[in-house]
């Protein structure tokens, strides 16, 4: 079966400051990790998938298959960054995701 | 395009009542899912299809029903609404040819009392 796991349920940060959400997953095939954000009152969006390897919005993840990881992180948070964020495991048949519990992050001024 | 469209917005039901969750899309995506968003658990799938006539039960499919019978529309329909059932859901669709991207409706805020 698969899982992903988001241990924070929320992350309360400065504006400057470094941020890093954890997700860790369990699944027994080739794995297919994304990050979906979901700003308030508006609709989940896709903001990075671990196969472009591309930064988006300042964001970045890197897979580490050893740890089963694919921690978001950035290295100056902004208060424009408080949303919802979804860890979310793909790569099976049907191509439906499994999602995380999400980690709100809370951006201080 | 209008991308996935689902109505309606809002809905208070009484325990029992029936109603339909409609979901739209017109980017002529195959896949197309029903997931419930409950606070703090994250997004689990109801129901899912990969095409035109063809639908099969995600996780949690119990109390809901869904058809296909054409490719752009997938309603979810509640037969018997229970106090469980108060949820936000989303519709997603997603045209596994084009890059795996799946794309959200924008919710719809149930709640039964």
């Amino acid at each position: 079966a698969q899982r992903v796991t988001q241990p924070e349920k929320l992350l309360s940060v400065f504006k400057g400051a470094p941020v890093e959400l954890k997700c860790n997953y369990s699944y027994s095939g080739s794995p297919e990790l994304f990050w979906y954000v979901q700003y308030s009152r508006q609709r989940l969006q896709l903001l990075l998938r671990h196969i472009s390897r591309e930064s988006i919005k300042g964001f970045t993840a890197d897979l580490n298959k050893g740890e089963t990881s694919f921690h978001l992180k950035k290295p100056f948070a902004q208060e424009e960054d408080s949303a919802m964020y979804y860890c979310a495991l793909g790569g099976n048949a049907g191509n439906m995701l499994t999602f995380g519990g999400g980690t709100r992050l809370m951006v201080k001024p | 395009n209008a991308g996935v469209t689902q109505t309606p917005k809002f809905r208070i039901l009484k325990i029992g009542q029936s109603m339909t969750l409609q979901c739209t899309q017109d980017m002529n995506h195959n896949y197309m899912y029903w997931y419930r968003q409950d606070p703090g658990m994250g997004l689990k799938l109801i129901y899912y299809s990969v095409g035109a006539g063809i639908t099969d039960k995600g996780e949690v499919p119990n109390g809901y029903n869904v058809s296909r019978s054409t490719t752009e529309d997938f309603p979810l329909r509640l037969e018997l609404a229970a106090p469980s059932q108060t949820s936000v859901y989303f519709c997603a669709s997603i045209k596994p040819s084009s890059g795996n991207t799946i794309y959200f409706g924008e919710g719809s805020w149930l709640t039964v009392v």
